[in-house]
């Protein structure tokens, strides 16, 4: 089973930005279909980013498109996830979450998931 | 704002059998597969269903999925004290540009 790890999370101020990073331990990202989900304190799960093996296709949540990039770094076996104009709705634990195999290059089943790393927006 | 309704809470004593249904639509759940996760808190996310009806490997096989039409259901057979936690069902909407969505969360109670 892949061990997913996120790291980044930390306070930022509204307006403010924050990269987070995830990588796979004993494991190449290269060839894993990634996503992002946050969970807002108390609240439920929210899917905020697809990205594809190549990083050549991106789907994104409404409420962070235009605000939030996932790219990620095959060489460096990493996945990225940068957040600017953050929000104090922003606040979350953020995951990062494997594709299951057998996708339609797009989320499908996340059969993989990261410890999560807390970001709290807030003045 | 989730367009996958879940009813908020479920229970039932050890043993029993305890259904979480998830209603959608002809554009997530009427036209692409269900998937389930299992959430007990502090904890990460466990994937529990996938494809509708298809358990991972190491879930009990307790567990098990259906979808019949834009409805579908998560059910819990000879239910133990360690299934208590929250589930929530998924899928993909086919609206806009397409966008993967959770349902609104069951949490699940054994009593």
């Amino acid at each position: 089973e892949v061990q997913l790890v996120e790291s980044g999370g930390g306070l930022a101020q509204p307006g403010g930005s924050l990269r987070l990073s995830c990588t796979a331990s004993e494991f190449s990202l290269r060839t894993l279909e990634m996503n992002w989900v946050r969970q807002a304190p108390g609240k439920g799960l929210e899917w905020i980013s697809y990205i594809s093996t190549s990083g050549s296709t991106l789907f994104y949540a409404d409420s962070v498109k235009g605000r939030f990039t996932t790219s990620r770094d095959n060489a460096k076996n990493s996945l990225y996830l940068e957040m600017d104009s953050l929000r104090v709705e922003d606040t979350a634990i953020y995951y990062c979450a494997k594709n299951l195999p057998g996708s339609k290059w797009r989320p499908y089943s996340f059969d993989s998931w990261g410890q999560g790393t807390p970001v709290t927006v807030s003045s | 704002q989730s367009v996958l309704t879940q009813p908020p809470s479920a229970s039932g004593t050890p043993g029993q059998r305890v259904t979480v249904s998830c209603s959608g639509s002809s554009s997530n759940i009427g036209s692409n597969s269900v998937s389930w996760y299992q959430q007990v808190p502090g904890t990460a996310p466990k994937l529990l269903i996938s494809t509708n009806d298809q358990r991972p490997s190491g879930v009990p096989d307790r567990f098990s999925g259906s979808k019949s039409g834009t409805s579908a259901s998560l059910a819990i057979s000879g239910l133990q004290s360690e299934d208590e936690a929250d589930y929530y069902c998924a899928a993909w909407d086919d609206s806009l540009s397409g966008f993967y969505v959770f349902g609104t969360g069951t949490k699940v109670t054994v009593l």
